[in-house]
């Protein structure tokens, strides 16, 4: 069975980092790309980028291109997020998700879509 | 970024009801578009891909439509399990963007 694994809660003080892990299993994981999601109080969904285990390749959305980091340990099949210079309304929790694809007998893109998904880490800035 | 537009923000229902929920796109996103719920402390749980393709074990009672920049979900015979809050999410173009959401509640 497929499952993502998402390490445990955080409390952290503004302007620190904080990094989340999403551990993979029951698939290979380098074969499909794992997304971020986060999910502030009171917000929606808020995609933040995905990375492609694969190749390292990433690409995040522009909102925190200049605070955000994926990685990945395919020894361990585990993805990462990083965020620095954490603010107040970075409070939330945070998802990794698995990317499906179906595509075409010709390699076209048809659907895509997330599944699964993380149980989701609470990050939480506090002074 | 592609705004996704959800209605209603909340809705009332009592079990055996039939819901519709609405989402739209403020430009065309063919059919890249999922539905999922997200109950608390639970992970968010894929309903409806491509706009209308059921995702394995998910029960009949739901059903996705819609392309280009209307869409809806549509839950027929609710049960009490069914009392969530909906999201659309639409993956043609990154960023990826969400709906606000639609909480749906006895």
């Amino acid at each position: 069975q497929v499952h993502l694994v998402q390490s445990g809660a955080e409390v952290t003080k503004p302007g620190a980092s904080v990094k989340v892990s999403c551990k993979a299993s029951g698939y290979t994981f380098n074969e499909y790309y794992i997304h971020w999601v986060r999910q502030a109080p009171g917000q929606g969904p808020e995609w933040m980028g995905w990375i492609n285990p694969k190749s390292g390749g990433t690409n995040y959305a522009h909102k925190f291109q200049d605070r955000v980091t994926m990685t990945r340990d395919t020894g361990i099949s585990t993805a990462y997020l990083e965020l620095s210079r954490l603010r107040f309304d970075d409070t939330a929790v945070y998802y990794c998700a698995r990317e499906m694809e179906l595509t075409t007998f010709g390699g076209d893109l048809l659907y895509d879509w997330f599944d699964p998904w993380g149980q989701g880490t609470l990050v939480t800035v506090s002074p | 970024d592609i705004q996704m537009t959800q209605s209603p923000s909340s809705l009332s229902a009592s079990v055996g009801d039939r819901v519709t929920i609405t989402c739209r796109s403020s430009q065309s996103i063919g059919e890249y578009l999922s539905w999922f719920h997200l109950k608390p402390g639970k992970p968010p749980k894929l309903l409806i891909y491509g706009a209308s393709t059921l995702q394995s074990e998910v029960p009949s009672r739901f059903r996705g439509g819609g392309s280009g920049t209307e869409f809806t979900l549509t839950i027929t015979n609710l049960q009490p399990e069914d009392f969530a809050t909906y999201y659309c999410q639409q993956t043609n173009n990154t960023p990826y963007t969400f709906g606000q959401g639609t909480k749906l509640e006895i």
